[in-house]
C-alpha cells in the first residue's frame, strides 16, 4: 500500500459547482498535512495546511479524519481557474522527519 | 511565503553530458533543501535531502554517484546529473524549509525541465 493515495480523477466539474476529493495516508503518527495545487508543467504551490480537524480559506475547505486516516479538500463555487492537479502532502515522522510524501494528485477540470 | 529559485528553468543536453541545476532560497536561510523528480502524470518523488555543510542523504534507489548534491551555503544547493541519459529526462524540483515559517512547510522552486537527447 502506498503511503499517500489519491483518486487521480479527472473530476470534471461544471463552473459554479462543488467538488470534493480525498487523500488517504498510512502513517497514523502524521500530525500535519498539506494540499498543494500544481498547474501543468509548473511547481506545486501551497494551497492549504491542515493541523487539526480542518481548515477553511474562502471557497476551499480541508478536513482531517484521523480515525479513517484521510484528509479531504472541498472546493465550492468552482471557477475555471481552479482547473489544476491537487497534490496531497504528508510530512514524515521519526527518521523521515521533514520529508514529504506526495500523493499522485487529483486532476480537477472545471468546465464552462 | 518564502521564495525559492531554480536555474536553469529548462535545459536540453546530449546523452553523456552532465547538467548542473541550482536551487536558491532568496529571502531565508535553508539548512535543509529537498530534491524531487516528477515524470509526466506522476507524483513528485523525493530523490535526496540536501544538508548544508554535510553529505546529502539519498532515497532508496537513487544513485548518489549519478546525482551529485552539494549544499555549500545556507542559500544554495546544487544537483548535478552526471552522464545524463534519455531516461533522466524529467522535471526536477527543489524545495526548502524556512525554519521561521513553520515546522514542516516546504516552499518549492519553479522546477527545471531536463531533456536528454
Amino acid at each position: 500500500r502506498k503511503e499517500v493515495e489519491q483518486d487521480p480523477g479527472p473530476f470534471n466539474v461544471p463552473e459554479g459547482a462543488t467538488v470534493a476529493f480525498n487523500c488517504t495516508y498510512s502513517n497514523s503518527a502524521s500530525q500535519s498535512f498539506f494540499w498543494y495545487r500544481q498547474d501543468c508543467r509548473k511547481e506545486p504551490k501551497l494551497l492549504m495546511s491542515v493541523y487539526s480537524s480542518g481548515n477553511e480559506d474562502g471557497r476551499f475547505t480541508a478536513q482531517l479524519n484521523r480515525a479513517s486516516q484521510y484528509i479531504s479538500l472541498l472546493i465550492r463555487d468552482s471557477k475555471l481557474s481552479d482547473s489544476a492537479t491537487y497534490l496531497c502532502a504528508v510530512p514524515g515522522t521519526y527518521d523521515s522527519w521533514g520529508k514529504f510524501q506526495f500523493g499522485a494528485g487529483t486532476q480537477v477540470v472545471v468546465t464552462p | 511565503g518564502a521564495v525559492v529559485s531554480q536555474h536553469p528553468s529548462w535545459v536540453i543536453c546530449k546523452s553523456g553530458t552532465s547538467v548542473k541545476i541550482e536551487c536558491r532560497s532568496l529571502d531565508f536561510q535553508a539548512t535543509t533543501m529537498f530534491w524531487y523528480r516528477q515524470f509526466p502524470k506522476q507524483s513528485l518523488m523525493l530523490m535526496a535531502t540536501s544538508n548544508e555543510g554535510s553529505k546529502a542523504t539519498y532515497e532508496q534507489g537513487v544513485e548518489k554517484d549519478k546525482f551529485l548534491i552539494n549544499h555549500a551555503s545556507l542559500t544554495l544547493s546544487t544537483l548535478t546529473v552526471t552522464s545524463a541519459h534519455p531516461e533522466d529526462s524529467s522535471f526536477y524540483i527543489c524545495s526548502a524549509r524556512d525554519p521561521l515559517a513553520g515546522v514542516s512547510e516546504q516552499f518549492f522552486g519553479p522546477g527545471t525541465r531536463l531533456t536528454v537527447l
